[in-house]
């Protein structure tokens, strides 16, 4: 089974510009959650999907926003780019009705803000 | 409100010894919990989890974690470090009274970065 997908792997931005990163999830798992990774502040969750509604949110601003297709695949888009912004952006994925269930995690998106 | 803690930014342990990495953890319920290992560049890879049960749970790679209630602590060990072991090892709780079922908050903690020396 392939895992996680997220692509890009690397990316450079400018501030002001605007970004998307797309995730293509384990098949068959229903969920798919956002992190944010930096040295300073760990890892911080963004959002979930399930079945392509938002089942929670992290606490970010909303120049943050994500989606989830049909397919399950899912795509969060980072506007009007700060600085601070720059980060790995992981993606994971769950089955998403398992108490309990461990998530499954991509590489990460690796985003670099100029 | 819930939280993890790694006390420890480092732990260096030399090949062959036992090794521990340590969590402590703050939730209003019982607690889901988890341990991930990163690798450089990586993403996280799942290693073990404690859901209910034996308070002694066995992961990967020999990996094992002792769920203590009284403690609020679920610390990582392996009897016998491998150079391969080095790595960035992240405790993480979930707290499913809250979140309406949502499976995929988790808080993690800061990390605790293993260097296994030969």
């Amino acid at each position: 089974k392939a895992g996680v997908t997220q692509t890009p792997r690397y990316l450079i931005k400018t501030r002001g510009q605007q970004v998307t990163l797309s995730c293509s999830p384990i098949s068959g798992h229903r969920s798919v959650s956002w992190y944010q990774q930096t040295p300073g502040q760990g890892l911080q969750f963004l959002f979930e999907y399930f079945s392509e509604t938002q089942r929670n949110k992290g606490n970010f601003p909303g120049r943050f926003s994500g989606r989830q297709f049909s397919n399950s695949r899912s795509e969060m888009n980072v506007s009007t780019l700060e600085l601070g912004d720059s980060a790995l952006y992981l993606c994971a994925s769950s089955p998403g009705q398992v108490v309990g269930g461990e998530l499954f995690f991509g590489e990460g998106s690796r985003l670099t803000v100029l | 409100a819930q939280s993890v803690a790694q006390p420890e930014d480092q732990v260096n342990v030399a090949e062959g010894n036992p090794l521990t990495v340590k969590c402590t953890y703050s939730v209003s319920g019982n607690p889901y919990l988890f341990w991930y290992v990163q690798y450089p560049n990586r993403g996280l890879q799942f290693l073990l989890k404690y859901i209910t049960g034996d308070n002694l749970v066995k992961g990967s790679y020999g990996f094992e974690a002792e769920f203590n209630k009284s403690q609020t602590s679920f610390h990582l060990k392996k009897p016998s470090a491998l150079v391969s072991d080095s790595a960035l090892y992240f405790c993480a709780v979930r707290d499913p009274s809250n979140y309406g079922g949502s499976q995929g908050n988790l808080i993690f903690g800061k990390g605790t970065k293993l260097s296994v020396k030969p």
